[in-house]
């Protein structure tokens, strides 16, 4: 069966390291996107991507970075990671149409 | 801008009917999406809206009403499994912004 893959599940690193969190998807989506989510604030896109080569910043893109080489990943870089960025961090897809999003399990990420 | 209004918590009695509203302020509207958050897991996509008027997913039922910039989300024969947080979200610009959430209570 096609589905979305987050890895790791879980993440502790220190302020300043750099971290990249995978996302993997079998759907052969072109529509993918990365999100955030903190009590209080619910969801807020990172960055997302429309096709192989697309990228494109979000609300709170600042001190991350994506690439989309190919169509199944999208993986998320945190420069220099900072305690703030402790968050879960969602990767989505979807075909053509945005509303319709399907989300990996989720990555617990910890910045000490 | 976009802003998206939606109560932060609700509470109903299993077996109930249950409505989350979402009230939306934004330019370049196309439609309103609901999703579904259990505890620790994921978001799942329930229904979308891009037309006014009713849209119906078996127990779940989505509204939407362009002229007063408001949706809801209507969850009739509450189940205990029901107990979530639901997302609003509009598509503007091409991006998909999510409100903060409605954290649903039920009660046996």
């Amino acid at each position: 069966d096609a589905e979305i893959t987050q890895s790791p599940r879980h993440k502790i690193t220190e302020t300043g390291r750099q971290v990249t969190l995978a996302c993997h998807q079998t759907w052969n989506h072109n529509n993918m996107f990365w999100y955030r989510q903190d009590l209080g604030h619910g969801l807020r896109l990172i960055h997302y991507s429309y096709g192989v080569q697309d990228t494109n910043k979000g609300e709170v893109s600042d001190g991350y970075s994506v690439s989309r080489s190919n169509t199944e990943d999208l993986p998320l870089t945190l420069e220099s990671a900072a305690s703030s960025q402790t968050s879960v961090y969602f990767c989505a897809s979807s075909a053509g149409d945005l509303e319709t999003q399907y989300f990996g399990p989720g990555t617990r990420l910890l910045v000490l | 801008g976009q802003s998206l209004e939606q109560p932060s918590e609700v509470t109903a009695v299993e077996g109930a009917i249950v409505q989350i509203n979402c009230t939306y302020q934004t330019s370049g509207f196309y439609g309103l999406s609901w999703y579904q958050q259990h505890d620790g897991g994921a978001p799942t996509f329930l229904s979308y809206n891009a037309l006014d008027g009713l849209e119906e997913t078996g127990r779940f039922s989505s509204f939407l009403s362009r002229s007063d910039s408001y949706g809801y989300l209507l969850l009739q024969e509450l189940q205990m499994k029901d107990s979530a947080s639901y997302f609003c979200a509009v598509n503007r610009d091409d991006k998909i912004i999510f409100g903060k959430g409605t954290r649903l209570h039920i009660l046996p």
